[in-house]
Parts: C-alpha cells; structure tokens; sequence
C-alpha cells in the first residue's frame, strides 16, 4: 500500500493547455503539501491544506488551483501551461501542523510542457 | 524569513570511508531541523530531526547529524559509507516560533556519490 500516491507519474503536454495532478494520502494526515522541484532540484512550496483549508499559499500564479475535496485529497489544477511550469511536482503529507513533524512524501509527477 | 544552505553540489566518498554532508541553516527563534534523502525518481524520504536535547541526533540507515548551534550548523554524517548510500540529501529548516502556517524550508540539495 502506497501511503502517498500521485497520479500521473508523468505528464507531457503542449503549451496552453490545462491539467491536473491528483494526490491521495492513506494515512490518515490532516496536512497535506504541494512542493515543486525544478530542474536544479531545488524544492519550493507551493500550498498547504490543514483538513480541507488552505494554510500556505506561496507566491505562485494564479494559473495554478490547488483543490481538496477531503482530508485524503489534494489535487492541484494548472491553467494555460507555460515552459516555465515544467517541474516535478511533489505531494506531501504530515499528521497535523506541529512544526517538528516529519513530512510523506509521494513519488512526484514529472510535468514536461513543450 | 528561515533559510538553508548547503554549500557542496556534490560530494564524493569511497565505500567505506567515512562522508559529511553540510548544512548551515538561518532562523529567527530556534530551529527544528531535518534531512531527506532522495532516491533517482523516488519522493523524498526522512532520515533525521533535531528539535532539542541531545546534539547528535541518530537516524535511518546509520546516519547522524550533529546539531551545533553557534555555528548555526546541521552537519549530516555517516562513519562508513556504501554505494547504495549514494542519493540526494536534502536538509531543511523550521522555526520553532513559528505557527502551522509555515512549511519546511528545504536546501538545494547535495548529490553524494560514493564510488567502490
């Protein structure tokens, strides 16, 4: 059993188009996490829900839409794809927000926008 | 703001031979401090944290890290290395002080190779 699974694992895709990375954690985690790792593997946050509510909204465009339908879910959204966004987008998640908690993480989606 | 630096792209070790890998971190109260390791196409996976007490801290795999606070350092160690060790490791930073609505820092990362 995967404790944190992202699907797809990889996703090519022309510039302009909109698509989505799903994520599902089965550990029963109130926190969950999207981080991007860029080609120099250097590993951003990007938002954090906390059961269903958005905790940290890093300074990303707007073109980007994290969503979660419930406490196992977090799913993120990407509109009108740029070069720019191709990244490999890492899901995450922790028991609750206690700082000092270790954070699960999924196997990453590699995003190529041509 | 918090902040990590790992200053070594790369690290290099023969099997067998003991391996650092740096990390200085940057926080305004104290820090929680943390390493990952990195597997080629895997999600990052816990090695070790220090939140207080003991400076040395023992992790997965025979791995420590000495917490060494007036140097604001959080170096990761290993007595002998194996090729299978060879990954990146990524240390990261958390102020204490802070609430929930903080996520990890992480550094850029050090590739650790170590050679037969």
């Amino acid at each position: 059993d995967t404790a944190v699974s992202q699907t797809p694992k990889y996703l090519v895709t022309q510039m302009g188009n909109d698509k989505s990375i799903k994520c599902e954690q089965n550990l029963g985690h109130d926190t969950m996490y999207w981080y991007k790792q860029d080609s120099k593997k250097f590993l951003k946050i990007m938002f954090s829900y906390n059961n269903k509510e958005l905790i940290i909204n890093e300074t990303v465009p707007n073109r980007f839409s994290p969503k979660s339908p419930d406490k196992a879910h977090l799913n993120l959204h990407i509109n009108s794809l740029e070069l720019g966004d191709s990244a490999v987008y890492f899901c995450a998640s922790s028991p609750g927000q206690v700082a000092f908690e270790k954070l699960f993480f999924g196997s990453g989606t590699q995003l190529s926008v041509l | 703001a918090q902040s990590v630096a790992q200053p070594e792209d790369q690290v290099n070790v023969a099997e067998g031979n003991p391996l650092t890998v740096k990390c200085t971190y940057s926080v305004s109260g104290n820090p929680y401090l943390f390493w990952y390791v990195q597997y080629p196409n895997r999600g990052l996976q816990f090695l070790l944290k220090y939140i207080t007490g003991d400076n040395l801290v023992k992790g997965s795999y025979g791995f420590e890290a000495e917490f060494n606070k007036s140097q604001t350092s959080f170096h990761l160690k290993k007595p002998s290395a194996l090729v299978s060790d060879s990954a990146l490791y990524f240390c990261a930073v958390r102020d204490s002080r802070r609430t929930g609505r903080r996520a990890l820092t992480f550094g850029s990362g050090t590739r650790l190779q170590v050679q037969p």
